[in-house]
């Protein structure tokens, strides 16, 4: 079971706006730690899509945003695209745990 | 540009022991942290350890499930970092990914880009 809890999955039709959620507790996201995103195309290694809440990577088409707010993050996909069809997952730092580094379940997007 | 290149998985039998290596170029190696994370088959991400720089003591840290199994290790002259895994079980079937820091050790708002290919590990007897 993992630290943060991702729906495991999400669609969209092409054009779209979905949201994925990312929830954690107060020995992570809501002790004010960051949250980043990864997308994960399929047969694939991840990317970072996301970093620092709502920073975009150069390259990362701004149709891609974070947000934060109290023990939870999302990640907002708009004018959804074929080629968005991918896991994302996401990471954050955990003050309880040893090593600190926790994941997101990960969220399956299908562009429907 | 970053490169990242992971190399030494393969099939191995429980019990049995391997050693990951992760090529590096592209970036001033000895300067920054290096870490690895899994992925079982079908599964999600897992954070295995990193290592520090060697400005940062160059230590390394480790997740609970692979603690005094798993070694990390880095040779700054060669820009290598490995992974030598011991006592696997079935469970640590996964692929490997050597992924670079943004510092020469872990804080609090760390990210992990750019991530390399992944190599997998296979336990079976």
């Amino acid at each position: 079971q993992s630290v943060l809890t991702q729906p495991p999955s999400v669609s969209g039709a092409p054009g779209q706006r979905v949201t994925i959620s990312c929830t954690g507790s107060s020995y992570n996201i809501g002790a004010g730690y960051d949250v980043h995103w990864y997308q994960q195309l399929p047969g694939t290694a991840p990317k970072l899509l996301i970093f620092g809440n709502n920073n975009r990577p150069s390259g990362v088409p701004d149709r891609f945003s974070g947000s934060k707010s109290g023990t939870s993050a999302s990640l907002a996909i708009n004018g959804l695209q074929a080629e968005d069809e991918a896991d994302y997952y996401c990471q954050s730092y955990d003050n309880s745990l040893s090593g600190h580094v926790v994941f997101g379940g990960g969220t399956k997007l299908t562009v429907v | 540009e970053v490169q990242l290149e992971e190399s030494g998985g393969g099939l191995v039998q429980p019990g049995g022991s391997l050693r990951l290596s992760c090529a590096s170029s592209g970036f001033a190696f000895g300067e920054y942290g290096m870490s690895w994370f899994r992925q079982a088959p079908g599964k999600g991400l897992e954070w295995v350890g990193f290592i520090r720089s060697r400005a940062h003591g160059g230590t390394p840290e480790y997740a609970a499930s692979v603690k005094g199994r798993f070694t990390i290790s880095r040779d700054d002259s060669k820009s290598i970092t490995y992974l030598q895994m011991y006592s696997l079980t079935t469970e640590d079937t996964a692929i490997f990914y050597c992924v670079k820091m943004p510092y020469g050790t872990y804080r609090g708002f760390n990210w992990f880009d750019p991530w390399g290919q992944g190599t997998l590990v296979t336990v079976s007897s």
